[in-house]
């Protein structure tokens, strides 16, 4: 059974840069499934982020593009959210995500960042 | 790009009763692109049918989708006191890859 933990920090400033890394158990990354975050901010709905494939991607939700960077670790079988240029409405909790055939089969138990100074 | 609707907002129903919550599409999406999760307070949502219709590894009979075109619809038979959480529907899009999400269903206890 596949399990995902994310890991980063809880507290970030605005104008800074969020870091967040998703470590891989029970599965590849490698392998044929592809590789995503999804966020939700407190008390509202979720929104998907992006995603990455060992042999394709990223590929990423056209309002975030700017400022997002999904990449893979294989060595570590991890996986990598980066997201710039942060401001309050990035708080969220954050997961990652086992995405299979065009759904999210899945998830990791989510980590909270919050924006502020 | 397509917005996924949900309805209604919230469900106040009891246990024992039949819930049905609606997802509608402003353009028609494929049945095979639409899945439905659950979450409950605190915890990662988790996915309970596919494909429309599929019931995702290890989710009870009770639970059962339907749809096609732009209504899709998720339905909970015979509500158990552990059924009552939010529900979100998902539409997957390929051009360009992209999920996205209704704004979900409060199901609460009446």
């Amino acid at each position: 059974q596949v399990q995902l933990q994310e890991s980063g920090p809880g507290l970030v400033k605005p104008s800074g840069t969020l870091s967040l890394t998703c470590a891989v158990s029970g599965d590849s990354i490698n392998g044929a499934y592809w590789w995503g975050w999804v966020r939700q901010p407190p008390g509202k709905g979720l929104e998907w982020i992006g995603e990455i494939h060992h042999s394709g991607g990223p590929n990423y939700n056209p309002s975030l593009k700017s400022r997002v960077t999904i990449s893979l670790d294989k060595s570590k079988n991890q996986f990598s959210l980066i997201l710039n240029s942060l401001n309050p409405a990035d708080t969220a909790v954050y997961y990652c995500a086992r995405q299979g055939a065009y759904n999210i089969d899945s998830w990791g138990q989510g980590t909270l960042v919050t924006v502020s100074s | 790009e397509i917005v996924l609707t949900q309805s209604p907002g919230t469900l106040s129903l009891s246990p024992g009763e039949r819930a049905t919550l609606s997802c509608r599409a402003s353009q028609s999406v494929s049945s095979t692109f639409l899945a439905w999760y659950q979450q409950k307070p605190g915890q990662a949502p988790r996915l309970l049918i596919y494909g429309s219709s599929n019931r995702a590894t290890g989710i009870p009979d009770r639970f059962s989708g339907s749809g096609s075109g732009t209504d899709f619809s998720l339905t909970i038979s015979r509500l158990e006191p552990e059924d009552f959480a939010v529900y979100y529907c998902q539409r997957y899009g390929s051009s360009p890859a992209m999920y996205t999400f209704g704004q979900g269903t409060n199901l609460e206890i009446k």
